[in-house]
């Protein structure tokens, strides 16, 4: 089974507008953790946030936030008011356990078009 | 300054050829990695260290060989290359095993024709 599952290749969103990455995942481990990254099309894989399995509060940076529902195994991510500078792919990625060693799994990624 | 930086960006190179690609990082973290992205974007982990120390080895073929030569500093070596090793490598930097920041290089592209 996959552990991290994005079902979005590809997104659209209206400059300004707000938009929703999918992300759910698969674990049984009670410790874990959960990344977003974005890689435009230079390259490089910027970290944009993270949630913990035991924190209380989604995570939020800045125009960033991460709805997590636990019992439903979802972390989406939120991108509010989107800028043209957005536009990239979005990976959701999840590290197992305290002793994980931080070893990433990663999702297949969403593609984000934004539109002016 | 670069975070994490890697070096080169761009390889070109024939096949059987042996080839390094050096990493940095300026973070004073004490864990590294090396994450393979294929054609389909599809990013899995090769290596981690930890002070030096090797911790995670993901069944990538021996001729694979990452060397710490101190906690700053995560090299791979790859021997006799292969057209399927031709993709991007990411290194990455944490501050310990655990955590919840993971710092990637621009990743290193290696075409091998």
């Amino acid at each position: 089974a996959q552990k991290i599952t994005q079902t979005q290749p590809g997104m659209f969103v209206q400059e300004k507008e707000a938009v929703t990455l999918d992300c759910t995942y698969d674990t049984s481990d009670p410790s874990y953790g959960l990344f977003w990254y974005k890689q435009p099309s230079s390259g490089e894989m910027i970290f944009l946030i993270y949630q913990g399995s035991y924190d209380q509060q989604n995570a939020t940076e800045g125009r960033y936030s991460l709805n997590f529902q636990k019992a439903r195994k979802s972390a989406n991510l939120v991108i509010s008011a989107s800028q043209l500078g957005d536009s990239a792919m979005y990976f959701c990625a999840m590290r197992e356990g305290d002793g994980g060693y931080n070893k990433l799994i990663f999702g297949a990624g969403t593609r984000l078009a934004v539109h002016p | 300054d670069t975070a994490v930086s890697q070096t080169p960006k761009y390889l070109v190179t024939q096949m059987g050829n042996d080839k390094s690609i050096k990493c940095e990082q300026n973070l004073g973290h004490d864990t590294m990695y090396w994450y393979k992205q294929d054609s389909k974007k599809f990013l899995k982990i090769m290596f981690s260290y930890n002070n030096k120390e090797l911790i995670i080895n993901e069944t990538v073929p021996n001729r694979f060989s990452p060397k710490s030569p101190d906690k700053a500093h995560l090299n791979l070596h790859i021997n006799s290359l292969e057209l399927g090793d031709s993709a991007v490598y990411f290194c990455a930097s944490s501050p310990g095993l655990s955590g919840n920041t993971i710092y990637f290089g621009e990743g290193s592209w290696l075409t091998v024709v």
